[in-house]
C-alpha cells in the first residue's frame, strides 16, 4: 500500500494563478483532510471530507474548495492564488470509528510559493 | 471554540535526560488525543495516543498522561536520543475526526 500520496510535490505560482492539489489514499479510509501549516503556526485544518459525498469547512478555509471526487480522492482548489496562501500543504486520511480508526496518516505533503 | 495550548514552544536537553511536553484542551467532549512527530521536511508521523478512558499509557521510552479533570496532557520522553530532536505535536480530535493541534514544540536533545 502506498498510503497517502499527494501531487506535486513543490509548486511555484504568481498571484493570481489557480491549481489543484491532488490527494488519494489506498487504505479504504472513509474520511479525508486538508492542513496547511506556516512556520510557527502548527497545523490548521482548511477542509475535510467525513464521508465520501461530504465536505465542511475547517479553520481556515477562505480562498480554497475542495472536492471528494470518490472515496479515494480529496482535492484542494486554489481559485486564485495570493501570497498568504504560500504554505506546506498536507493531505490526511482516518478510516473512522472507535479505537484504530481514530488514527490520521498524513500524505508527504506539497509546498506551495506564490509570488 | 476548540483550542489546545502547547507549551513550551522549544525544549533543548542533554542526551540520556527527560523531556517532558504539556498541552492543555477546551473541549469537554474530547476524548482521543494523539501525539506526532515531525522531522525537518518530513510529514508528522503518530507516535502514541491516549485515550479518555485512560489515565496513563506507555511505549518503550515514551509515555503519555492524561487529566481529563484538568483537561491537560502530557508527553514524558525518556533516556532522550539525538534521534529524538524534532518537532512533537499534541492534537485534541473531535467527534468528526478534525485534529485541532497545538503549537509545537521543538525538541533539541544534545550529544
Amino acid at each position: 500500500n502506498a498510503g497517502v500520496t499527494q501531487t506535486p510535490k513543490f509548486q511555484v505560482l504568481k498571484t493570481g494563478q489557480s491549481m489543484t492539489l491532488q490527494c488519494a489514499q489506498d487504505m479504504n479510509h472513509n474520511s479525508m483532510y486538508w492542513y496547511r501549516q506556516d512556520p510557527g503556526m502548527g497545523l490548521r485544518l482548511i477542509y475535510y471530507s467525513a464521508s465520501e459525498g461530504t465536505t465542511d469547512k475547517g479553520e481556515v478555509p477562505n480562498g480554497y474548495n475542495v472536492s471528494r471526487l470518490n472515496k479515494r480522492e480529496f482535492s484542494l482548489r486554489l481559485e486564485s492564488a495570493a501570497p498568504s496562501q504560500t504554505s506546506v500543504y498536507f493531505c490526511a486520511s482516518r478510516l473512522g470509528g472507535a479505537g484504530v480508526g481514530e488514527t490520521q496518516y498524513f500524505g508527504p505533503g506539497t509546498r506551495l510559493l506564490v509570488l | 471554540g476548540e483550542n489546545v495550548e502547547q507549551h513550551p514552544s522549544t525544549l533543548s536537553v542533554q542526551e540520556g535526560d527527560s523531556a517532558v511536553i504539556k498541552c492543555t484542551y477546551s473541549d469537554s467532549a474530547s476524548n482521543y488525543f494523539p501525539w506526532y512527530k515531525q522531522e525537518l521536511g518530513k510529514r508528522p508521523q503518530l507516535i502514541i495516543d491516549i485515550r479518555s478512558n485512560v489515565g496513563e499509557k506507555k511505549d518503550q521510552r515514551i509515555a503519555v498522561t492524561l487529566n481529563k479533570t484538568a483537561k491537560h496532557f502530557s508527553l514524558h520522553i525518556t533516556e532522550t536520543q539525538p534521534e529524538d530532536s524534532a518537532v512533537y505535536f499534541c492534537a485534541d480530535v473531535s467527534n468528526t475526526g478534525k485534529l485541532i493541534f497545538g503549537q509545537g514544540t521543538t525538541l533539541q536533545v544534545k550529544p
